[in-house]
């Protein structure tokens, strides 16, 4: 069976400081996609990353950054000088290769302080 | 010339009517969805057309029937809704039944009153 779990329910930092949203998962299968999305409070799903599990790299992009560890299954996502605008729920989701359907985590509401 | 569009984006009914939500998209995709998210944000699929034929349904009152009448439209009617069903309703599709390169659409907010 695939599960993610995002233990932090809730975050609230300070503008500018650094913040990681943990993601752990589970799965049998050796192939398999990480996603992150973003939902801000407007509502919409917004795509940030996609991994393949063969792509242990890390990735940066912008004050992003995503740190994928098969050793530990994990895929944290740190977001570096935090903004008021990442004020978002944060998802984490997997995908099997020949299954076609996300198994997301229950997410994390992230509230950036002015 | 947006990927994946739903509409309406906001529906507020009452208890025992009959809706319907409709989804569109232009990517070329043959595999469509239909995702819930309920009041404390958990979202779960519901179903699953490829090609235009039902290959994931979970657990969902029948009061659901998804219509698929191409592989560009899955539209979502709900029979005599009742309060639970209040939430919003995520409309994506994808190529083939891989998990690669999924694309949502912007969500419909379902207020049953």
């Amino acid at each position: 069976a695939q599960k993610v779990t995002q233990a932090q329910t809730e975050i609230s930092v300070v503008e500018k400081e650094d913040v990681t949203l943990d993601c752990v998962y589970e799965t049998r299968d050796t192939t398999y996609y990480l996603f992150w999305y973003k939902q801000p409070p407007s509502g919409e799903l917004v795509f940030l990353i996609r991994r393949n599990s063969f792509d242990e790299q890390n990735e940066i992009s912008g004050r992003y950054s995503w740190n994928f560890q098969k050793s530990t299954s994990s895929f944290n996502f740190t977001i570096t000088a935090s903004q008021v605008v990442d004020s978002a729920v944060y998802f984490c989701a997997l995908t099997r290769n020949t299954g076609n359907q996300f198994y997301f985590g229950t997410g994390t509401s992230l509230t950036v302080i002015p | 010339d947006t990927a994946v569009s739903q509409t309406p984006k906001y529906l507020v009914t009452q208890m025992g009517n009959d809706k319907s939500i409709k989804c569109e998209q232009n990517l070329g995709h043959d595999t469509m969805y239909w995702y819930k998210q309920d009041s404390k944000k958990f979202l779960k699929i519901m179903f699953s057309y490829n090609n235009k034929e039902l290959i994931i349904n979970e657990t969902v009152p029948n009061r659901f029937s998804p219509k698929s009448p191409d592989k560009a439209h899955l539209n979502l009617h709900i029979n005599s809704l009742e309060l639970g069903d209040s939430a919003v309703y995520f409309c994506a599709s994808t190529w083939g039944l891989s998990g690669y390169g999924y694309t949502f659409g912007s969500g419909t907010r379902l207020t049953v009153v």
